[in-house]
């Protein structure tokens, strides 16, 4: 069966600080995988898709970066955080190709403090 | 401009007794819809979807329903137990299956089962 996994689960950083979350899927090949966050009070926002390795695209602008340097593999990176930052953010994953249902990994904590 | 919208924030059900949770949409091209259930601190987890060709889809104690005139679907839980406790979240996308599951998700309900 497939799972998502991301790390860290929590985080604290100052303000201008990097950010790096990582998250992997297993049990499944050329997944589509993507980023969302929560900010507090709102719904999931789309941060981030790719359809492949290195194929990255961004659905909103902002001050953060995504990479996809593996299959299964999908990075969330900042060189300098804002305090509007701050949130919960997930990675996700769908069938490649197609597949309209995604499956949520376990969430990230991030507090810009 | 939010596309998909829960307008209901809470609803509070007492255990046993059925559970609607309501969205609504405006854009036209949306034609697939999910709801996802999120505990705290945790990733939202799939309930159940419906494509718009279909107006009515039912898995075990979940039903969702969609009515494409009134850009309207609910999800209906019956009999609502306390582990349902949680936030549900209505989301859509377009162009079948295209889109590569980019979701466009409402706010969320906070559901309160008491027992």
């Amino acid at each position: 069966s497939q799972t998502i996994h991301q790390w860290p689960a929590t985080l604290v950083q100052p303000v201008g600080s990097p950010l790096s979350l990582e998250c992997t899927v297993e049990g499944t090949s050329n997944p589509n995988l993507y980023w969302y966050r929560q900010a507090a009070g709102r719904g999931l926002q789309l941060l981030f898709y790719s359809v492949g390795i290195g194929q990255i695209s961004s659905e909103v602008p902002q001050n953060l970066s995504a990479s996809r340097p593996q299959d299964r593999q999908f990075i969330l990176s900042s060189k300098k955080l804002l305090l509007s930052d701050s949130g919960f953010y997930l990675c996700a994953w769908s069938v490649g190709g197609s597949g309209n249902t995604i499956y949520f990994g376990e969430g990230s904590w991030l507090t810009v403090v | 401009d939010q596309q998909v919208k829960q307008n209901s924030p809470s609803l509070s059900v007492q255990e046993g007794r059925i559970s609607i949770l309501n969205c609504d949409y405006t854009n036209s091209m949306f034609d697939y819809f999910l709801w996802y259930k999120k505990y705290p601190a945790e990733g939202p987890t799939f309930l159940i979807s419906i494509s718009s060709i279909k107006d009515k889809n039912e898995d075990g104690r979940f039903t969702v329903f969609l009515n494409k005139s009134a850009k309207h679907l609910s999800l209906h839980i019956v009999p609502s137990q306390p582990g349902d406790s949680a936030v549900y979240f209505c989301a859509a996308s377009k162009d079948g299956g295209t889109s590569y599951g980019k979701l466009t998700f409402g706010q969320g309900t906070i559901l309160t089962v008491h027992p």
